[in-house]
């Protein structure tokens, strides 16, 4: 079952200005982390966020994590063409066993930043 | 240079044709697995393996086998295609399951 779930599906801003984006999940995780997907090609990861942390920057990317919310944003400060591409969380999740390894990707945002 | 590789890079098939897909990654990872992405449903996990010989099933695995007898290796195996599976596939490696996961550069199958 679909665990992340990406908010706002498409995102269209001008160059310089910040992107947020945010994603909502169903149950406990370990680990959420935000990926990139530029068209038709690979993911690339960029950043991850354990479920004790609650900020987390990395150059022009903030993430924050609310558990007691289940969501996570990511931040993109002074945006640049070059970051248009489609942007997706992924969740782990928990059981009694400890994590089950499987990753679960949202639907992603698609992000276009017009120059 | 730390990659995971998928071939081939495009396909284009028949029905019921048997075919592999294959994924090799250079990194000593233990954890892979196979996603297939689809316009308006994202990624979904089809397998993943957390080390040699151990597999298990991910949110979509019906029509596919995957096997883990290398470290390295982790095969897709559609042993009779349909056109329901025509998508583009996704291999990643990571050194856990929960890690970072790299990406190889995809596989766009067509099933006609």
């Amino acid at each position: 079952s679909q665990q992340g779930e990406e908010d706002p599906q498409a995102l269209s801003i001008q160059e310089g200005e910040n992107a947020t984006m945010n994603c909502s999940y169903k149950t406990s995780i370990n680990n959420l982390q935000w990926y990139r997907q530029n068209s038709g090609r690979g993911l690339v990861h960029l950043i991850l966020i354990r479920s004790n942390e609650r900020e987390k920057h990395s150059g022009r990317l903030r993430v924050t994590l609310d558990t007691s919310k289940k969501s996570s944003s990511l931040l993109i400060t002074a945006s640049r063409a070059a970051d248009t591409a489609s942007y997706f969380c992924a969740t782990d999740g928990v059981w009694s066993g400890g994590s089950n390894y499987k990753l679960t990707f949202g639907k992603g945002t698609l992000l276009t930043v017009n120059p | 240079e730390a990659q995971v590789t998928q071939n081939p890079r495009y396909l284009i098939t028949v029905t019921g044709k048997k075919l592999t897909v294959t994924c090799s990654q250079n990194m000593n990872h233990e954890y892979m697995s196979w996603y297939r992405q689809d316009p308006g449903l994202g990624l979904r996990q089809i397998y993943y393996s957390m080390n040699v010989e151990v597999t298990d099933k991910g949110d979509v695995p019906e029509g596919y086998k995957v096997s883990r007898k290398e470290k390295r290796n982790f095969p897709l195996i559609l042993e009779s295609p349909s056109p329901n599976q025509t998508s583009l596939y996704f291999c990643a490696s990571s050194l856990r399951g929960n890690y970072e996961q790299y990406f190889g550069p995809g596989t766009r199958l067509t099933v006609t």
